[in-house]
């Protein structure tokens, strides 16, 4: 299975920072990477797919990039609603895998 | 609009099986395929399986493979996920979710469906 591992696992961050989260495969997945975001009590959002392409209806501060093994995910200046935790999604091969997590909190 | 709408919460004991549904609508049924992914309490998220709804072709993570069965039905536009021999850390939020693209990466999601397996 296709590890992906998720740095850092929480950030304190104020609004109007730019914010990174990085994410790194333990073999080659292309750009088969997915990002999502979660608040507490919802269904995860899908942000990010094949790396770098926004969903329909995301905003452009977040921006992604990466191919191969590194990958990251960038929030260009942090909002209220986008305290959350965002998880990376290797889609390159079954099993599917999920990063750890990163959690965004307010400084 | 796409939609996926799932069954109601399950409270089920040790040894059991639950079956959750996941409806879908806004979208031709049979041209997307559904991933399962699970939520146990305060933690991530893992990837059970996805059908097709068209054929109820399969791939689950070996993880669940002995004791998860996928099924659609078409003529309701509903995907099913059932779990069998359940356990108390099969305590979760289960969601289903849509593919798009060909290629399995998800857009949509259902809301999510909390088992919660106690005795």
């Amino acid at each position: 299975d296709i590890q992906m591992t998720q740095s850092p696992s929480s950030l304190s961050a104020s609004v109007g920072d730019r914010v990174t989260i990085t994410c790194r495969a333990s073999q080659g997945i292309s750009n088969y990477l997915a990002w999502f975001q979660q608040k507490p009590g919802k269904a995860p959002k899908s942000l990010i797919y094949a790396a770098s392409s926004l969903q329909s209806g995301v905003p452009s501060k977040f921006s992604g990039s990466g191919s191969g093994t590194d990958f990251t995910l960038t929030i260009s200046s942090l909002q209220p609603e986008d305290f959350a935790t965002y998880y990376c999604q290797q889609y390159h091969s079954y099993p599917l895998t999920f990063g750890g997590g990163t959690k965004v909190e307010i400084k | 609009q796409v939609q996926l709408v799932q069954s109601g919460a399950e409270v089920k004991k040790p040894g059991a099986s639950v079956k959750v549904s996941c409806k879908a609508s806004g979208y031709t049924f049979t041209t997307h395929f559904i991933h399962w992914v699970r939520q146990a309490p305060g933690q991530g998220l893992e990837w059970m399986g996805i059908i097709n709804p068209s054929g109820g072709a399969t791939n689950f993570a070996q993880k669940f493979r002995a004791r998860v069965t996928m099924t659609s039905d078409t003529s309701t536009s509903t995907v099913y996920m059932e779990l069998s021999s359940l356990r108390s850390d099969d305590t979760a939020v289960y969601y289903c979710a849509r593919e798009f693209g060909g290629n399995s990466a998800v857009d949509y999601w259902g809301q999510g469906t909390l088992v919660t397996v106690s005795s």
